[in-house]
């Protein structure tokens, strides 16, 4: 399986201001996937992020405010722009990988979000 | 109508008792299917997948899938309680997105 690694695993920041997170991959991947977990529920699909071309974004979720870059095929940022409280959350980075034929998600070890 | 459904719980067995876990999904045409595991303030962790009816061993977990009722479940036989964590299910209907339910919270008491 595909070797994750994400940063920062954790950060606190002032409203108002930005963060951007980084995920590499071990290996080359054509779609990377960011997802939201608020504190208590699921996973959120944010976006998809294919190398060479725009991302693609869920309901309710805008480029403005969570663009994303990928600009290879072993690593893609997300930035959390303008943070408010509500962008408080667990982010995480997901990759698929076509093990025997089937396709599994795995997952960075996730960026914890705090802002004040 | 959510992609995929299950029990928010929390689930309590005794130690060394068996836990099931359920799920439901919407999408007739689902092919692949998955749990994962999640500890408090971790990242999920793949611990089984089952892509046809019928049941799907791996050591103390057996994976059971029924399309026809489109329903996915997850058995924990002794039960440990290193295995209380939160339980995913998660779906992938087209080959291009998964879907997670929202968990079901298990614990297992010594």
């Amino acid at each position: 399986s595909a070797v994750i690694s994400q940063k920062p695993s954790r950060d606190i920041c002032q409203r108002g201001t930005s963060l951007t997170i980084q995920c590499q991959v071990d290996s080359q991947v054509t779609m990377m996937f960011w997802y939201r977990q608020q504190p208590g529920q699921s996973l959120t699909l944010i976006a998809t992020a294919n190398q060479g071309s725009e991302a693609t974004y869920e309901s309710g979720f805008v480029i403005d405010k969570f663009p994303i870059s990928r600009p290879n095929l072993t690593f893609s940022t997300l930035t959390v722009s303008n943070m408010s409280p509500e962008d408080s959350s667990i982010y995480l980075c997901s990759v698929e990988d076509k093990g025997a034929g089937n396709t599994e998600a795995f997952f960075g070890q996730g960026t914890r979000l705090t802002v004040v | 109508q959510k992609e995929v459904e299950q029990n928010s719980g929390p689930l309590s067995v005794p130690e060394g008792a068996i836990a099931s876990l359920n799920c439901t999904y919407s999408d007739r045409g689902s092919q692949s299917f998955f749990w994962y595991r999640q500890y408090s303030g971790k990242s999920p962790e793949l611990i089984m997948s089952i892509y046809s009816n019928g049941d799907k061993e791996d050591g103390r977990f057996t994976a059971q899938l029924n399309k026809a009722s489109q329903y996915v479940s997850l058995l924990i036989r002794d039960s440990q309680p290193s295995d209380s964590a939160t339980y995913l299910c998660a779906v992938n209907p087209n080959f291009n997105k998964f879907y997670f339910g929202s968990g079901t919270k298990l614990n297992v008491k010594p």
